[in-house]
């Protein structure tokens, strides 16, 4: 596709509720990348996955958190029984691979209200 | 770990004024460090990035120049425009340990006419 796509671009959702959150990145890239974006508050990173490397989760705040990359393209970001605090605009990334001079590219986010 | 400073906002300047948005970092190695920008109701974009110590990125009128002496990255630009008013979003990448971005807290700036 053109660029980073994600779905739903809002969510709204019942506090204790599992959702699921959707990245669909640039056709190519090997990097993928999840943040969190709070109100007021910098990008936090979530999860990093590299082609077919062991994620780097080291950024999930909690184990109600995960992620998945199937067939090192689509990825889906899960949260289960959500807080409040959970309430946020979650944020995909591509780039092309990982090298560190590589460029990100992201998606116009999600925005996640739990009630 | 990694991690980068920018300073607080809102910064408020009137049009035409220079413009100055502070960025240090504390990485080890060298790391790539970029400036993204977050215009009102889109995603985040990349504005500019240098790689190695002494380059300097542009792009739009803006620029920076990645001081490894004094660990920063402060973005500039001599005259701003309304159309400049966004988020502005100071990261680094390094070079060892976690490969996605380090960003700041992001420092939003209102242009008036």
């Amino acid at each position: 596709g053109a660029g980073v796509s994600q779905s739903p671009s809002n969510k709204v959702t019942e506090k204790g509720k599992d959702v699921e959150l959707r990245c669909d990145p640039i056709s190519g890239h090997t990097a993928l990348y999840w943040y969190r974006q709070s109100l007021g508050q910098g990008l936090e990173f979530l999860i990093y996955f590299q082609g077919n490397s062991a994620p780097d989760k080291s950024g999930l705040p909690s184990d109600r958190f995960s992620a998945e990359r199937t067939g090192g393209s689509v990825s889906t970001l899960t949260i289960q029984r959500t807080q409040q605090e959970d309430s946020a605009v979650y944020l995909c990334a591509s780039s092309l691979r990982a090298g560190r001079d590589t460029e990100a590219f992201f998606g116009q986010g999600t925005r996640l209200t739990v009630v | 770990g990694d991690s980068v400073t920018q300073m607080e906002g809102p910064v408020t300047l009137s049009e035409e004024a220079f413009l100055t948005i502070n960025c240090t970092y504390t990485a080890t190695g060298y790391p790539s460090l970029f400036w993204y920008v977050q215009y009102p109701g889109e995603g985040l974009q990349l504005l500019l990035k240098a790689t190695k110590a002494d380059d300097k990125g542009s792009n739009k009128g803006f620029e920076a120049t990645y001081r490894k002496e004094t660990t920063s990255f402060h973005l500039e630009k001599g005259s701003v425009q309304v159309s400049d008013s966004a988020v502005y979003f100071c990261a680094l990448r390094g070079d060892t340990g976690r490969r996605a971005l380090t960003f700041g807290s992001g420092t939003r700036l209102q242009v008036q006419p």
